[in-house]
């Protein structure tokens, strides 16, 4: 059984630029969340994909979006980067309906400069 | 608004000793509890989880006890060991949806 992956593990971007991660959900997995971990915090949900269709939203603005694909794979870009923005940034997949157990990958590292 | 209250900070127990972490939760549509482990540059590992219908849950060191009526659960970690050193997070969710986290405990287990 494969576990969630992430891509790139760490990157830098320049304020204003635009960025997207990719995550790859464990294997029999239809529900993708990604998460924003700043230092020394605990993450905080950006939103959810179940299906291909967004399933939930957390307090991010629109410059955050978002895709799922057939194979359940997903991706987050973030527009016009802030440097707020500088974050881990988690995937969490999990199995959907009466399942609720959600599992992270090791995340992505973003930089904003 | 803060929907789930963590504490200790941190914490720093003797190898062999018990580790107790606390969470009190608002909201109470919340329906299910897990605690998640994460080391340094990795992401957050699933240790134990916990639905409102029961009071305790334990698997090997690690038990989660609920108090569905103060609105709160904890973590206890038995025989605490140097590789348990490590930062746990506490979170909720209504059914699987977004979870919830509170704001970490950093452990330290002295040998």
């Amino acid at each position: 059984e494969t576990g969630v992956t992430q891509s790139p593990t760490h990157l830098i971007k320049t304020r204003g630029q635009q960025v997207t991660l990719r995550c790859s959900s464990q294997s029999g997995h239809n529900t993708v969340s990604w998460y924003q971990q700043a230092l020394g915090q605990g993450p905080q949900f950006i939103f959810q994909y179940y299906r291909e269709e967004e399933n939930g939203r957390g307090n991010f603005p629109p410059r955050f979006s978002g895709l799922q694909f057939p194979n359940y794979s997903s991706e987050l870009n973030v527009n016009a980067l802030e440097l707020d923005d500088s974050a881990l940034y988690l995937c969490a997949s999990s199995f959907g309906g009466s399942r609720l157990e959600q599992y992270f990958g090791p995340g992505t590292r973003l930089t904003v400069t | 608004q803060q929907q789930v209250k963590q504490s200790p900070q941190s914490l720093i127990v003797q190898k062999g000793g018990i580790s107790i972490i606390n969470c009190a939760y608002e909201n109470t549509a919340f329906d299910y509890f897990p605690w998640y482990q994460q080391f340094p540059g990795k992401g957050p590992a699933l240790l134990i989880a916990i639905r409102p219908d029961v009071s305790e849950k334990k698997e090997g060191r690690f038990t989660i006890s609920f108090n569905k009526s103060a609105k709160q659960f904890s973590l206890h970690i038995m025989d605490s060991q140097p590789g348990d050193s490590a930062t746990y997070f506490c979170a909720a969710s209504e059914y699987g949806n977004k979870l919830v986290f509170g704001a970490g405990t950093i452990l330290r287990v002295k040998s």
